[in-house]
């Protein structure tokens, strides 16, 4: 998990509270992500970046925002926290492609929505 | 839609045994492929990479996987297990290939008996 790293490692919220998830990146790579992990279901893509100043949706954006903030740090933000947002959130980088081709992954935020 | 399929959710094999963890992905076109592992508590790692070149690949910590594009398949596998290599596993592929979208598999989680 080198060179990706994320705050807070683990969080508790009340419904409704809201929250930011903070990744870094020290790589130098264009591409970063923000996946969530439930059990059962692998990793579900939440938003990309491809590069700074832009943003997309993947698979299960709704309830959630990002920020691209620069080259380095992608932001994840929950509005108003619910249950069904309890899972483990994990950043992710992608290497420039070819022989560099992978995704590199920081440690994760653990998050308990009550 | 890709799709990356992992048979079994829970495989257990004992000390020195062979491991097989099973992998097909969706895609007529050949397209990157890749299997991370997952310690407790941790993030994504890779172990290795399939990028259209040499069809066997070996990774780290003695594991290996075989690209049939017949079977559509990248089952991976290591000749003896060890107990340390006791966590779980997720196939993922980049569709196409070398770009940012990459769809994981549910994760297969390996024990080894002692």
């Amino acid at each position: 998990n080198a060179g990706v790293t994320q705050t807070p490692k683990f969080q508790v919220l009340k419904t409704g509270q809201s929250m930011t998830l903070q990744c870094a990146q020290d790589m130098n790579h264009n591409s970063m992500y923000w996946y969530r992990q439930d059990p059962g279901m692998g990793l579900r893509l939440i938003y990309y970046s491809a590069s700074e100043g832009t943003t997309d949706k993947g698979e299960v954006p709704n309830g959630y925002n990002v920020s691209r903030l620069n080259k380095r740090e992608f932001s994840l933000r929950l509005e108003s926290a619910a249950p069904s947002q309890t899972s483990v959130y994990f950043c992710a980088e992608r290497g420039s492609g070819g022989a560099s081709e992978t995704q590199y992954f920081g440690p994760g935020t653990r998050l308990l929505v009550l | 839609a890709q799709s990356v399929t992992q048979l079994g959710s829970h495989v257990s094999v004992s000390e020195g045994a062979l491991v097989l963890l099973r992998c097909n992905y969706s895609s007529s076109v050949p397209p990157y492929l890749f299997w991370y592992v997952q310690y407790p508590n941790q993030g994504l790692q890779l172990l290795l990479k399939y990028t259209s070149a040499a069809t066997l690949v070996k990774g780290i910590n003695g594991f290996e996987a075989e690209f049939k594009k017949s079977e559509t398949s990248f089952h991976l596998t290591k000749p003896s297990a060890h107990m340390s290599d006791a966590a779980e596993y997720f196939c993922a592929v980049s569709d196409p290939p070398g770009t940012y979208k990459y769809i994981f598999g549910t994760g297969t989680r390996l024990k080894v008996l002692a």
